[in-house]
């Protein structure tokens, strides 16, 4: 398994501005995903982030709102950019570990609570 | 988003009953994730599923992994009070062409139970 850690667990801003999200695990890992989950509902993707290439947006995500970076095999942020009440979600990382052949898992971080007003 | 079906959307039942809840899906997936995620944390994982066909156990949990690849179930036997939360199924997609694995969740199911 891994640990997962994000910052800030949770924050509270005001419309326009924007926050980043940092998430760091305890080991090298390829693949690290960046999801969303609106109140009371499933998780979303917004994008996968590798390292060393430019991160694949879901459908109904851009960079430009969601900015990531992937500096190493350990630590990734999300940004969101000029928020709106909309984007009041949790928003969670998670990387997938491969633990022998054919058997890849995937393991989330505890979340970044975020309160628009 | 794309996501998966799951049912039953929430469900209370008495301490000591079994639980089922299951995902099905129109596309065919590698593997099979369930996750359990109590209010406030993110997703813990409960049992993945590699092989069509294949039943995994991990204490009271068991589930499946369904024969066509296109379903999975997870059952709860002897419930108790902290198996409250909501449940995920996630199924990995292969991307039509060379691409990234990526995984899709289902719509939850969640668990109440009464002592």
């Amino acid at each position: 398994s891994a640990v997962i850690s994000q910052k800030p667990s949770r924050d509270i801003c005001q419309r326009g501005t924007s926050l980043t999200i940092q998430c760091q695990v305890d080991s090298q890992v390829t693949m690290m995903f960046w999801y969303r989950q609106q109140p009371g509902q499933s998780l979303t993707l917004i994008a996968t982030a590798n390292q060393g290439s430019e991160a694949t947006y879901e459908s109904g995500f851009v960079i430009d709102k969601f900015p990531i970076s992937r500096p190493n095999l350990t630590f990734s942020t999300l940004t969101v950019s000029n928020m709106s009440p909309e984007d009041s979600s949790i928003y969670l990382c998670s990387v997938e570990l491969w633990e022998g052949l054919g058997t890849d898992t995937q393991y989330f971080g505890p979340g970044t609570r975020l309160t628009v007003l | 988003g794309q996501q998966l079906n799951q049912s039953p959307q929430s469900m209370f039942i008495q301490e000591g009953e079994d639980v089922s809840m299951n995902c099905t899906s129109s596309s065919i997936f590698n593997t099979w994730l369930w996750y359990k995620q109590d209010p406030g944390e993110g997703p813990v994982l409960l049992i993945a599923l590699y092989k069509a066909g294949e039943l995994t156990s991990n204490g009271r949990l068991t589930a499946q992994f369904g024969i066509t690849r296109k379903d999975s179930f997870l059952n709860i036997s002897a419930s108790i009070p902290s198996d409250v939360g909501i449940y995920f199924c996630a199924g990995q997609l292969i991307p039509p062409t060379s691409g990234t694995y990526k995984y899709i969740f289902g719509t939850g199911t969640r668990l109440k139970v009464l002592a």
